[in-house]
């Protein structure tokens, strides 16, 4: 079983309001990836990161950014939250060499009022 | 633009049926072609993949079938079980790339 955590895993804040959501593996893997799972089910990657310092926008355009100063670590924030933000992220981690087999967290089910 | 097609959006089966879920694809540079099962609360996990070299793939219950010229693949699900019931996801991506473009995924439910 895959050793990726996130936290929180639910949280509901007001608009405005700065959050960050953490992801965590204990792999070692490089890349590591954060998609937005939508009501319909759909996921779509938001930011990836192939390395330390190293970090992309993903497919679909996303107010949140992401930093990557730790391997294990690939947080997530949001300065000022908003209502269209409310969704579920997930985290994901891949190891060099498995091709696009990718490792998920539990997700963060994020609620802005 | 959805380069996956995933259908249907839901699926209903009884005990010991046959599930069977299709996707298509559009991009003919794809060729790593994974399905990802979730349950509820949790993340997607890696069920089953296959590759453009082979027409099939079978893990237990869980086969994929993969039509080339077609562009498109199927997962089958096999005497289906209660404990089947999730949502399952096929994806498509270049194998060297890893960046995984996922279909808007199947809710399967399995009555006894």
């Amino acid at each position: 079983e895959a050793d990726i955590y996130q936290t929180p895993r639910y949280l509901v804040i007001g608009t405005g309001k700065k959050i960050t959501l953490e992801c965590s593996q204990t792999m070692g893997h490089d890349k590591m990836y954060w998609y937005q799972q939508d009501p319909g089910m759909e996921l779509h990657l938001i930011h990836y990161s192939y390395g330390v310092n190293s970090t992309e926008k993903g497919d679909l355009s996303s107010e949140s950014t992401v930093s990557r100063i730790r391997t294990e670590h690939f947080p997530l924030t949001l300065e000022s939250a908003r209502p269209s933000h409310t969704s579920q992220y997930l985290c994901a981690s891949a190891s060099p060499g498995q091709g696009a087999k990718l490792f998920f967290g539990s997700g963060t089910q994020l609620s802005v009022l | 633009q959805q380069q996956v097609k995933q259908s249907p959006q839901s699926l209903i089966v009884q005990k010991g049926g046959i599930s069977i879920i299709n996707c298509a694809y559009e991009n003919t540079a794809f060729d790593y072609f994974p399905w990802y099962q979730q349950f509820p609360g949790k993340g997607p996990a890696l069920l089953i993949a296959i590759r453009p070299d082979v027409s099939e793939k079978k893990e237990g219950r869980f086969t994929i079938s993969f039509n080339k010229s077609a562009k498109q693949f199927s997962l089958h699900i096999m005497d289906s079980q209660p404990g089947d019931s999730a949502t399952y996801f096929c994806a498509a991506a270049t194998y060297n790339t890893d960046k995984l473009i996922f279909g808007t995924g199947t809710r399967l439910q399995v009555f006894p």
